[in-house]
């Protein structure tokens, strides 16, 4: 049984270009969470999808876009990268909305360490 | 707005000692989690604490939940230098729809 699955492991950018990271949650799992780790600090929440619907964001620009595929994977796109969106990106997935009565503990992944250059 | 304060931030101990990590979080929730962090790598959970009163423990680690004071302690019993790692809390927002993590607890055990 598959766990979360994050590619590419490690990317490397320059400033102003845009990436894309890409995760397939946990098998029977359907939504997906991203944060962004960087180095020495806690996970930082950015976004959650369900259902295809982006239901959560936290508190980043809108340089950051996702997406959910109806296979309930999902990507992570940053546009004009900063020196600052240098980062270990992790997705985590779960079942469900994390509510009451359904509730599923987030699976993580490997996550992807993105360097700007 | 839901934050998570974790202290102490480093925490240098010797072998065999006993030691707490605290986290406080700054308004209601009845989810809270534990996550171990070593170094390169993604989280590991550890230990999720759904109740008021919750305690939960795996070998050396104990950990409990007090909703009432918003706070919860990991705690560690006579430690092992595998026990190095970086530990985090973690806290559910409102909804439920987002996890607000901490700063983290560098542990390092000396052998």
């Amino acid at each position: 049984d598959a766990g979360v699955t994050q590619s590419p492991t490690h990317l490397i950018k320059t400033r102003g270009q845009q990436v894309t990271l890409r995760c397939s949650p946990k098998s029977g799992h359907d939504t997906v969470s991203w944060y962004q780790q960087a180095l020495g600090q806690g996970p930082q929440f950015i976004f959650q999808y369900y259902e295809e619907e982006e239901r959560q964001r936290g508190n980043f620009p809108d340089r950051f876009s996702g997406h959910q595929f109806p296979n309930y994977s999902s990507e992570l796109n940053v546009n004009a990268l900063l020196l600052g969106d240098s980062a270990l990106y992790l997705c985590a997935s779960s079942l469900g909305p994390l509510v009451e009565g359904r509730f599923q503990p987030q699976h993580f992944g490997d996550g992807t360490r993105l360097s700007i250059l | 707005e839901l934050k998570v304060e974790q202290n102490p931030l480093f925490l240098s101990m010797q072998e065999g000692k006993n030691y707490t990590i605290y986290c406080n979080y700054s308004t209601t929730s009845d989810r809270l989690y534990w996550y171990r962090q070593d170094p390169g790598k993604s989280l590991e959970s550890l230990f999720v604490l759904l109740s008021n009163g919750a305690v939960k423990q795996e070998g050396r680690l104990m950990a409990s939940l007090d909703t009432k004071a918003r706070l919860s302690t990991l705690h560690i019993t006579a430690a092992v230098h595998d026990l190095s790692a970086t530990y985090f809390c973690a806290v559910d927002g409102t909804g439920g729809f987002k996890t607000i993590f901490g700063a983290g607890t560098r542990l390092f055990v000396k052998a």
